[in-house]
């Protein structure tokens, strides 16, 4: 099956600070890769969708200042959050769609493992 | 706008149990409807999912979901759960009006005990 991956797993930061986590297909082309943020015992609360080679279309009330998203090239998408607060801190996966011909909702998401971020 | 609603925030049974889970629905146009599993800190794990044809979808580890359209529910099934099935489960909608981006239920905990 289709793998996704997230670096890092977990991170620590300081307040204040930027944190980068990357968002990998590894053995697919993806078109698009959403961001997830989820809350302790509740449920995905989509972010943003980004196209390889276009800007991310972020959802209302998600501040695209606050969460750099870049889709450089089919395989990686980045998820920068910028000067880090703690209100920050929560459970980040992203997911990527395969590229393929046909209607995109036969083709099934694969989901990352998540990233852990704490701020201190 | 489409929705999802997962009544229960958890659900307990018996190992060797049949397991529901329930999950029920709204959106306009075709249901795109799916199951996926979550284990602790990690990523979601996809189990079936519903795009047309038999209403009894059959997906991984033993697990079924039946679509009914009169009731616009899509609940999870399994006739007889373990306790490795203990984990969150969500239940999704891809609505074509918006690109077949998943809107996801808040989640049921599912807790299988020995």
């Amino acid at each position: 099956g289709a793998v996704v991956s997230q670096h890092p797993s977990w991170v620590i930061c300081k307040s204040g600070t930027s944190v980068k986590i990357e968002c990998r297909s590894l053995d697919f082309q993806a078109t698009t890769m959403f961001w997830y943020r989820q809350f302790p015992k509740q449920s995905l609360m989509l972010m943003a969708t980004s196209n390889e080679g276009s800007k991310a279309t972020y959802e209302q009330g998600v501040e695209k200042d606050k969460f750099l998203i870049n889709h450089a090239s089919l395989t990686l998408s980045t998820l920068t959050v910028t000067s880090a607060h703690p209100e920050d801190s929560s459970f980040y996966i992203c997911s990527a769609r395969r590229r393929t011909s046909g209607s995109p909702v036969y083709n099934e998401q694969f989901f990352g493992p998540g990233t852990r971020l704490t701020v201190l | 706008a489409q929705s999802v609603a997962q009544p229960e925030d958890q659900v307990n049974v018996a190992e060797g149990n049949p397991l529901t889970v329930k999950c029920t629905y709204s959106v306009s146009g075709n249901p795109y409807l799916f199951w996926y599993v979550q284990y602790p800190n990690r990523g979601l794990q996809f189990l079936l999912k519903y795009i047309t044809g038999d209403n009894l979808v059959k997906g991984s580890y033993g697990f079924e979901a039946e679509f009914n359209k009169s009731q616009t529910s899509f609940h999870l099934k399994k006739p007889s759960a373990l306790v490795s099935d203990s984990a969150l489960y969500f239940c999704a909608v891809s609505p074509e009006e918006r690109s077949y981006i998943p809107t996801f239920g808040r989640g049921t905990s599912l807790i299988v005990h020995p």
